[in-house]
Order: structure tokens, then C-alpha cells, then sequence
């Protein structure tokens, strides 16, 4: 079965700083990869993809990919209070039907 | 208004009733699926549907099943609901494609006592 694993967390930083999310799959031939974030009660929203090897930025979020070590991270820089959340790590399969296996989460809590 | 709308947001039901919760795109996209959350459990896959005519089980379809009415609706019936199916039910679409990005509808709150 096609896993992805999260650190697991909770995880708190304080205002301003860096916030790292971590992230690996099993699945060697996976081409497509997506960080959500996830309000309380809320439905996932789509912040980050990235489809090769290297970063990403958009913002004050970076996405890392590294097929090799079938490893992706996302970064958060200044981190604020509203970036308090869950962090779902989304992994698109290999082959023709594309499915979405997606981590458990890792949630992050900002302190003021 | 919402691109993907799910109703109804909030349901109570018994053990043994049918339940059905709806879905409904305005995204133009051709694939549907149903996933249920649990806490501490992620987002797992129910059933998936790539037009009107494709239906697939995803990883836990036991207990589920779906109807594509038509490219913009997409139903999940629970035939004879059990507690064990009390979570937060969701509904996402996308485009086909490498970059296969998929946007999700506000959820369904499912209480099964």
C-alpha cells in the first residue's frame, strides 16, 4: 500500500520564525506533490505544488522536493498567527488513475 | 458562490437508516471523489469517478456507494449506516492531467448514533 508520512507534531513556533514540515512517500514513481492547509472544521486548501526535483517558493512558503530520497517539505518563513493549522502532505500515484494519498497531518501552532 | 457545494453540511442520523450526501460542481471538471477524515487519520479515499460512465473504489469503499447523476454531481449513500461511519465527509474535484490539483467542497459532518 502507497503510504505518506508526516512528523507527526503538534508543532509550535514562536511569531517570525521558520516553520519546517516534513514529509515522505513510498511510492517511487510519484510525479505530482501537494501541501494543503487545513483550517479547524474546515475543508483543505490547496497552498503549494510542486511537480521537480528542487524548491518552490511562492510567498512566504517554499516547497522541497527531493524524488531520490522520495522526500518533500514544506517551509513557512515569518510565521504568523494565522498560519495556525494542519498540514496535509498529498501525494499524487503513479500510472493512469492519479489518486490523492494524503498524510496525516502535522499541525502547527504560531505563538503571539 | 462556492465551486463545490456539498449537502446537507451538518447530519444526524441511526444506525441501519439510508443516508445519502450530494455534491455539485460549478468547476467544469471532469472527476468527482468522496473522501471521509478521521482525527488523526488523514483524508482517505471512498470512491473516485473520471466522468459519468467510470466509477472506482478507493481504499475503504465497505459499507459505500456512489452515483455520477452527471458531470457536476456526485452522490455518496451510506445503505445502512453504523457508528463507525461518524466522521467529516468530503467531496473534491479536479482536471485531468499531470498536475491533477484537487479542490474540495466545504465537508459534511456525519453523526451516526
Amino acid at each position: 500500500q502507497k503510504e505518506v508520512e508526516q512528523n507527526s507534531g503538534p508543532l509550535s513556533v514562536p511569531e517570525g520564525a521558520i516553520a519546517s514540515l516534513n514529509c515522505t512517500y513510498s511510492d517511487r514513481g510519484s510525479q505530482s506533490f501537494f501541501w494543503y492547509r487545513q483550517y479547524s472544521g474546515k475543508s483543505p486548501e490547496l497552498i503549494m505544488s510542486i511537480y521537480s526535483n528542487g524548491d518552490k517558493e511562492d510567498g512566504r512558503f517554499t516547497a522541497q522536493l527531493n524524488k531520490a530520497s522520495q522526500y518533500v517539505s514544506l517551509l513557512i518563513r515569518d510565521s504568523q498567527p494565522s498560519d495556525s493549522a494542519t498540514y496535509l502532505c498529498a501525494v499524487a500515484s503513479s500510472g493512469s488513475a492519479r489518486q490523492l494519498t494524503f498524510g496525516s497531518g502535522t499541525q502547527l501552532t504560531v505563538l503571539p | 458562490d462556492a465551486d463545490v457545494t456539498q449537502t446537507p453540511r451538518n447530519r444526524i442520523t441511526k444506525t441501519g437508516k439510508r443516508i445519502m450526501l450530494e455534491c455539485s460542481q460549478t468547476k467544469g471538471h471532469d472527476r468527482m471523489y468522496w473522501y471521509r477524515q478521521d482525527p488523526g487519520l488523514g483524508l482517505r479515499l471512498i470512491y473516485y469517478s473520471f466522468d459519468v460512465k467510470d466509477i472506482n473504489k478507493g481504499e475503504i469503499s465497505d459499507g459505500y456507494s456512489v452515483s455520477r447523476q452527471a458531470q457536476a454531481k456526485f452522490s455518496l449513500s451510506l445503505e445502512s449506516a453504523i457508528p463507525n461511519q461518524t466522521a467529516l465527509y468530503f467531496c473534491a474535484t479536479s482536471s485531468a492531467g499531470v498536475q491533477e490539483t484537487q479542490y474540495f467542497g466545504p465537508g459534511t459532518r456525519l453523526l451516526v448514533l
